[in-house]
């Protein structure tokens, strides 16, 4: 069975435009949750998809907005890029919603998007 | 504030010691708690699963113990290995009023010495 993929592997964009992140999760999972990770830090969590609907959202402004589509594929959009949105976005997939309790699934990480923003 | 809180400096361990890695976290009721290991440029790769209700979990060479009183899990490696050399993370899971969030520790670098 394939991993988490994501696409694509690394990006250059300039300030003030936008990208698109893609993330395929492991067939048969349902959930997809997407992290922000900045050099020297741990990952930092924007959002959580399940059975295409929002149920998590981190700390982060509304630049950034994500969808989840019928077969659990899942996009990462990010507006007005800042030279701060520089970083490795992973994507992560798990057949329940992490979180929940008496849950057992964990997270499997994808190889994630190296964006650079100049 | 909630926090987590990894040791901020690098491990350095010789080939065959037991390494121990701390995760500190404040002001959580975390479902389980989780540890990853991570290689430079690559994702964070599920070692162990921990829940609530459970004080301490083995997996071959890797023993984690979580104790909800002290708000602390300990990740142990023992008989290290050159290979076991990478950054590992910590992950709080738990569902608030933002509901479900996984938050991470900043993780440690461990280096182990042939």
């Amino acid at each position: 069975d394939a991993g988490v993929t994501q696409s694509p592997t690394h990006l250059i964009k300039t300030r003030g435009q936008q990208v698109t992140l893609r993330c395929s999760p492991i067939s048969g999972h349902k959930s997809v949750s997407w992290y922000q990770q900045v050099l020297g830090q741990g990952p930092q969590f924007i959002f959580q998809y399940y059975e295409k609907e929002e149920r998590g959202r981190g700390n982060f402004p509304d630049r950034f907005s994500a969808r989840q589509f019928p077969n659990y594929s899942s996009e990462l959009n990010v507006n007005a890029l800042l030279l701060g949105d520089s970083a490795l976005y992973l994507c992560a997939s798990s057949f329940t919603p992490p979180g929940r309790r008496g849950g057992t699934d964990t997270q499997y990480f994808g190889p994630g998007t190296r964006l650079t923003v100049l | 504030s909630q926090k987590i809180e990894q040791n901020s400096e690098a491990l350095n361990i010789q080939e065959g010691k037991t390494a121990t890695l701390t995760c500190n976290y404040t002001n959580y009721s975390p479902a389980y708690l989780q540890w990853y290991r991570q290689d430079p440029g690559r994702g964070p790769v599920f070692l162990l699963l921990i829940r609530e209700n459970e004080k301490e979990k083995r997996k071959e060479r890797l023993k984690v113990t979580f104790d909800t009183t002290l708000k602390q899990s300990l990740f142990h490696i023992t008989a290290s290995q050159p290979a076991d050399s990478a950054t590992y993370l910590c992950a709080l899971d738990f569902t608030n009023t933002g509901g479900f969030k996984t938050i991470f520790g900043a993780g440690t670098r461990l280096f182990v010495k042939a």
